[in-house]
């Protein structure tokens, strides 16, 4: 069945420095979709993307989706410690409606 | 506008025992999910229902938990009996009714269900 795989699991930053985290689907996505989840917090929503080779910016965050529409990134620029969380790429495949998550990257801020 | 709203919060259960969970979606939102999160895990999908028809269980262990929506607008998720391994946190979400095969919606989630199964 569809997989959604998501790297690094954890990624420890100094306040400022950049975040990455990746996600990488088992067949093509019709679209995915990004949220954040705080420490003893629900999911929230952050972003959907469709395209193929979109980009798409939110402030200091950065959202892209793969031309095969496989992958998909989060970029955080400069961290600020409310950026602390976990935060979530859900995929949807192109022939049914269940949305797919991958396992989460958490973001902490060393102290 | 009220979020989705769940109960209750925390709940403590030995093995075998049953439990009920209870969700209000979204005033006029036709979509609710019940998910499972496991520490350290991403939220896994149990049931997607829309209005009071379910569209997925794909993943709900039928022999030991079951779902209603009979209203199409409040739910409950029930589990009978408990085992140690349904420790985790039980989230609600809702969304706008989807209507095609590519959906548009995001998902809004409830505060969800922290059970701990001893």
């Amino acid at each position: 069945g569809q997989q959604v795989m998501q790297i690094p699991q954890y990624q420890h930053v100094q306040e400022g420095e950049d975040f990455t985290t990746y996600c990488n689907s088992s067949t093509t996505l019709s679209n995915i979709q990004w949220y954040k989840q705080r420490p003893g917090g629900h999911p929230v929503f952050l972003i959907q993307l469709v395209k193929s080779g979109e980009v798409k910016k939110q402030k200091r965050l950065t959202f892209q989706f793969g031309e095969a529409k496989k992958n998909s990134s989060l970029h955080i620029t400069a961290t600020q410690t409310t950026d602390v969380g976990t935060y979530f790429c859900a995929g949807r495949g192109d022939s049914n409606y269940q949305l797919i998550w991958g396992a989460g990257t958490k973001l902490i801020i060393k102290p | 506008e009220a979020g989705v709203a769940q109960s209750p919060r925390y709940k403590i259960i030995e093995k075998r025992q049953s439990v009920a969970f209870w969700c209000n979606p979204i005033s006029g939102h036709a979509t609710l999910y019940w998910y499972q999160q496991i520490l350290g895990q991403g939220p896994k999908l149990l049931i997607q229902f829309q209005n009071n028809g379910v569209v997925d269980d794909s993943q709900l262990p039928k022999d030991r938990f079951s779902a209603e929506r009979l209203k199409g607008v409040d739910s409950t998720l029930k589990i009978q009996p408990a085992k140690l391994e349904d420790s985790a946190v039980y989230l609600c979400a809702s969304s706008p009714l989807e209507n095609k095969p590519i959906s548009y919606n995001e998902q809004f989630f409830g505060p969800g269900t922290r059970l701990t199964v001893l």
